[in-house]
């Protein structure tokens, strides 16, 4: 299956620790989104990657979030000091972003984060 | 800022009938496109059907329409024949070019969930 993998599928961690999460997109897919959906809501966008470069954050990625596509493939997302209303799934997608938006996002699986 | 509103939190339907759901969304962009995604329990997100806004015709996907009135800015999902695997959180969703922003960006509704029964 070469769909968009993410790791870890769950997490659970203290506050104030700090956690990385990973996404691999589809290959060759050259656009890569991070999104946060709490339960009862739908996903909320966060930040987008076109190849390496990341083009855009929502108001929504506080300082203690970053994300990185170093290569222009995988992406991770860390939080620092991590707090309870940090708590949702993290859900990762990506594009071909060959035709302009005209394509559909594909999603992962996403990472469910729990903080105590 | 570009919206999408779903108003039923919960709908259910018997199995092999057909359920409609509602969406309602604004922009004030004149290209951008609608989608409806699909979430079931503990899995993950799926492409259920989209729409172009500049298509005037309905967008189908065997058993999964949609109604595109772009004038009312309203984007409903018709399932018919509904299964038992239909059961999921369905999603709306507005893919268009948002004010002060860089790129396309979906925006979501908060969900109808959906349950059939047998």
């Amino acid at each position: 299956d070469t769909g968009v993998s993410q790791d870890p599928r769950h997490k659970i961690t203290k506050r104030g620790q700090n956690v990385t999460f990973r996404c691999d997109p589809i290959s060759e897919h050259n656009r890569l989104y991070w999104y946060r959906q709490t339960l009862g809501q739908g996903p909320e966008f966060l930040t987008y990657f076109q190849n390496e470069a990341q083009l855009e954050k929502s108001r929504l990625l506080s300082d203690r979030f970053s994300a990185e596509r170093p290569k222009g493939s995988f992406s991770t997302l860390e939080i620092q000091r991590t707090e309870q209303g940090d708590s949702a799934m993290y859900l990762c997608a990506s594009r071909p972003g060959l035709a302009g938006h005209t394509d559909t996002q594909y999603f992962g699986p996403g990472t469910r984060l729990t903080v105590l | 800022a570009q919206t999408v509103t779903q108003s039923q939190p919960e709908m259910s339907v018997q199995e092999a009938e057909t359920v409609t759901l509602s969406c309602t969304y604004d922009t004030s962009e004149n290209n951008y496109y609608l989608f409806w995604y699909k979430q079931p329990p503990s899995r993950q997100m799926i492409l259920v059907i989209r729409q172009e806004a500049y298509k005037q015709q309905n967008a189908t996907e065997n058993r999964f329409s949609v109604n595109f009135q772009k004038a009312a800015k309203s984007f409903s999902l018709k399932i018919s024949d509904s299964q038992l695997g239909d059961t999921a959180m369905y999603f709306c969703a507005l893919d268009g070019f948002e004010g002060g922003g860089s790129n396309y960006k979906l925006t979501f509704g908060k969900g109808t969930l959906l349950t059939v029964n047998p």
